[in-house]
């Protein structure tokens, strides 16, 4: 497609239980952003990714969030041992890497722990 | 540490009504700013982008400025329709390909 995708749109987890959150940025954008959005706020960077390097992940709330870029394109975000905490919608953007070019982002994941 | 403050949460304004979205920030030295629209239990699409070195941009019916000195951007948006209700969040970036730090949102309601 012509956006940013991201799958499912939607995960109901048990807590506890490890999740996995995918992201297919625009084609051929190099950068690539996690943010989280709690309901009635604006989203929270998480992590940014330029190429497969993470060239910032100081918004991961803990160890328990990883994510990985292994080719560059599509992104992963891991969550493990979920809390009821972690319930939020995960956004997913990307931009071409071109300095101070936009970010255009997903549709977004609606986790909910329960 | 940069925060980004939109005020008021909540606005609700009759169809035709110019209005005028505020956005705040801390730290001046910004990169850019963008202006999203987000409607309920979608992402985020974005309206505007305004580079540290301008002063405007528009598109259509939206005009977004910056004043980069006094930390502030509005959102002018000319002839409003019920089309327009939706949230309007602004964010900004600290260097070229950095986080952007969003403010809440400003939830627009336009009444027909």
């Amino acid at each position: 497609g012509a956006g940013v995708s991201q799958t499912p749109s939607n995960k109901v987890t048990e807590k506890g239980k490890y999740v996995e959150l995918r992201c297919d940025p625009i084609s051929g954008h190099t950068a690539l952003y996690w943010y989280r959005q709690s309901l009635g706020q604006g989203p929270e960077f998480l992590i940014y990714f330029q190429g497969t390097g993470a060239a910032d992940d100081s918004g991961l709330p803990n160890d328990r969030f990883f994510a990985v870029r292994p080719e560059g394109s599509v992104s992963t975000l891991k969550i493990q041992r979920t809390e009821r905490g972690d319930s939020a919608v995960y956004l997913c953007a990307s931009s071409t890497g071109t300095s101070g070019s936009p970010q255009y982002f997903g549709p977004g994941t609606r986790l909910t722990v329960t | 540490k940069q925060e980004v403050t939109q005020i008021p949460a909540a606005l609700s304004v009759p169809e035709g009504e110019n209005l005028v979205l505020n956005c705040s920030f801390t730290d001046s030295a910004i990169y850019n700013l963008q202006w999203f629209r987000q409607d309920p239990g979608k992402g985020l699409t974005s309206l505007l982008l305004i580079q540290s070195s301008q002063r405007e941009q528009t598109s259509g019916r939206l005009n977004a400025s910056l004043d980069k000195s006094s930390g502030r951007s509005t959102l002018y948006i000319a002839a409003s329709q019920p089309g327009d209700s939706a949230t309007y969040l602004c964010a900004v970036r600290t260097g070229a390909n950095s986080k952007l730090t969003f403010g809440k949102g400003i939830t627009l309601s336009v009444r027909p």
